[in-house]
């Protein structure tokens, strides 16, 4: 299974609402990684987390709660979004390998849209 | 990680060679050049990636320049299939930090 799979495929949600979205991978990967992509540009990281523990936060607002509850499974949690944060939501998964390149396998991606 | 410049846009016509340039002229001497693509509707899918020789696999080549401030990855035969964004990355091995450019939108035409 060489798979990144994210549900829900589409979100839609109000600034005031709650939400969470899912990534999983069954690859044995020990590095998980949540990008956000507007419209026309290119991914740009949020967070990264090696062996379970946040290693990279660049600086994301505290609106975005990332969580990773056991090595196939990643969380990021919403809370209180503006219409800004509409966006796809990409999950990626790699080994953690000093010897060969990780490459990164991304997930579909969730498609947010926050009224 | 040093910063990359690529073309906005490319054509190429299917059953010929994509050749797509990218420009790294402030590539430090352990930064690695990488290349991802995003098929449209899809997240990004890695390529191919080299330090200072050329690299071949199967679905791309890399050809690095010998001062190594630029490079081409080459699709041999591109199909429709090919149609993409296209990422070079300069950065340091492993990091799990990608720093993704604006990219080549290459359009395989008929």
């Amino acid at each position: 299974d060489t798979e990144v799979t994210q549900t829900p495929k589409h979100l839609v949600m109000g600034m005031t609402n709650k939400k969470s979205l899912k990534c999983e991978q069954h690859m044995g990967h020990r590095a998980m990684y949540w990008y956000k992509q507007k419209a026309k540009k290119p991914p740009e990281l949020m967070f990264v987390y090696s062996y379970e523990k946040l290693s990279i936060n660049e600086s994301v607002p505290s609106r975005f709660s990332p969580e990773c509850p056991n090595s196939s499974l990643l969380n990021l949690h919403l809370h209180a979004l503006q219409p800004e944060d509409s966006a796809l939501y990409l999950c990626a998964s790699s080994q953690v390998d000093l010897i060969t390149y990780n490459e990164q396998f991304f997930g579909p991606g969730t498609r947010l849209t926050v009224l | 990680d040093a910063k990359t410049t690529q073309p906005t846009s490319m054509d190429c016509a299917e059953g010929r060679a994509a050749n797509l340039p990218c420009n790294h002229s402030t590539i430090s001497g352990n930064e690695y050049v990488y290349w991802y693509r995003q098929i449209h509707s899809q997240g990004p899918q890695y390529i191919i990636h080299g330090l200072k020789n050329n690299e071949t696999n199967e679905m791309a080549s890399l050809i690095i320049t010998e001062d190594r401030k630029s490079s081409t990855l080459i699709l041999p035969h591109a199909t429709l299939r090919d149609t993409a964004v296209y990422y070079c990355i300069a950065c340091l091995r492993n990091t799990g930090k990608l720093i993704f450019g604006q990219g080549t939108t290459l359009q395989v035409k008929p």
